[in-house]
Parts: structure tokens; C-alpha cells; sequence
């Protein structure tokens, strides 16, 4: 199947500064990706599809401005979470398409902590 | 908006008894249906899909069924083994082409040895 690669799979981070969080398609080029953040033992809250060469598309009530999102390449999604703080603390996972398929890869996942 | 209702949230049962898991969706242009399994800390994998243009799919002990008409599809585990037990979600798209996908809440397996 497709990989796709996420990075960092874990950050700290001080309350009040950036995190960024990558998501490559290794051996695919993905028109679209979607950025997910999960809290302990809850489902997959979608938090938007990020679309190369456009702006995301955000999902009701999520941050455009706290939860960056850049899909400059076919190949790599970024996430940035600004001016974080403890309730940002979550599990983020991306996932792409290769538009052949219907099925989503996934990413690692980036465990992240503000302290 | 899209939905998906997923049950039950825990689900224990012992080694070599069948599980079912049932998940309804909401937005009948749905055409793809995936269940994922996530192991604690780790991606969710893709362990079985079905179309909407199928009623029925096997692969060995996993099986899942839709029925378009009601909006339901169901997983079923047959002779459950301890290293089943995850978290299982059942998930709803309308396809390629940058649909997104909705997951239902998960459900919580046990197998008991």
C-alpha cells in the first residue's frame, strides 16, 4: 500500500509557542490530504482537507487561524499549531489519497504536549 | 451534516466467541465504507472495505455487510483471538476525489483469553 510519513511522532512544546507537524506521501503524490486530531479513547475528529495549491477547507468550528495548514507540494502537508496551550495537547494524524484509490493511508501520528 | 453512529462503544467477548459491530450513516451519497483497526498509540489500518454496490464482503474471519436501503453496515469477527482486541471504527466517504471521510466514535474490543 501507499506510506505516508508524519513528523515529529511526538513533541513538547511551551504554552505559547508553534508547533509544525509534517505529512509526506512517500511514494505517491496526494492532491488531497486531511488533518485529524484524536483525544484519548474518542474517534477521529476531522479537522480539515488540505488541498495542494489551495487554501484548506476547514471543518465547523476549528481554528483557521490557531491551526495553520500548507500544502505547497503533491508530496508534503504542513500543520501548524500556533500560540499553543495545554488543551492543544491531542494526537494529530494525517491521511492522503492517491486518487486511484478509495482507501486513506495514514500517518504515524504526532503525539502532542503543551506544557 | 454527515454522520456516522457507531455501537456499541465496548464490546467484550471471549476468545473464539463473534463480535459485531453495527455503524449507520447519514448521508446517502456515501458509496465507500472502510473499518479501521487502531492499536493504543498507533494509525488506525485499513482491515476490511466494502462499495456501495456490494452487499457482502469476506476475508477470512472479518466480514462486513451493508444495507444501502437502511444506511447500515456491520463488521463482523468471527473466532475472536486476544489479539483482536483494539479499537475498531467504522467509517463512511463518498470516494476519491478529496471527499472527506467521517468517522463513527469507535468501538472498544476485548477479547477475553
Amino acid at each position: 500500500g501507499a506510506v505516508v510519513s508524519q513528523h515529529p511522532s511526538r513533541v513538547i512544546c511551551k504554552s505559547g509557542t508553534s508547533v509544525k507537524i509534517e505529512c509526506r506521501s512517500l511514494d505517491f503524490q496526494a492532491t488531497t490530504m486531511f488533518w485529524y486530531r484524536q483525544f484519548p479513547k474518542q474517534s477521529l475528529m476531522l479537522m480539515a482537507t488540505s488541498n495542494e495549491g489551495s487554501k484548506a477547507t476547514y471543518e465547523q468550528g476549528v481554528e483557521k487561524d490557531k491551526f495553520l495548514i500548507n500544502h505547497a507540494s503533491l508530496t508534503l502537508s504542513t500543520l501548524t499549531v500556533t500560540s499553543a496551550h495545554p488543551e492543544d495537547s491531542s494526537f494529530y494524524i494525517c491521511s492522503a489519497e492517491t486518487g486511484r484509490d478509495t482507501e486513506a493511508f495514514f500517518g504515524q501520528g504526532t503525539r502532542l504536549t503543551v506544557v | 451534516g454527515e454522520n456516522v453512529e457507531q455501537h456499541p462503544s465496548t464490546l467484550s467477548v471471549q476468545e473464539g466467541d463473534s463480535a459485531v459491530i453495527k455503524c449507520t450513516y447519514s448521508d446517502s451519497a456515501s458509496n465507500y465504507f472502510p473499518w479501521y483497526k487502531q492499536e493504543l498509540g498507533k494509525r488506525p489500518q485499513l482491515i476490511i472495505d466494502i462499495r456501495s454496490n456490494v452487499g457482502e464482503k469476506k476475508d477470512q474471519r472479518i466480514a462486513v455487510t451493508l444495507n444501502k436501503t437502511a444506511k447500515h453496515f456491520s463488521l463482523h469477527i468471527t473466532e475472536t483471538q486476544p489479539e483482536d482486541s483494539a479499537v475498531y471504527f467504522c467509517a463512511a466517504s463518498r470516494g476519491t476525489g478529496g471527499f472527506k471521510t467521517i468517522f463513527g466514535a469507535g468501538t472498544r474490543l476485548f477479547v477475553k483469553a
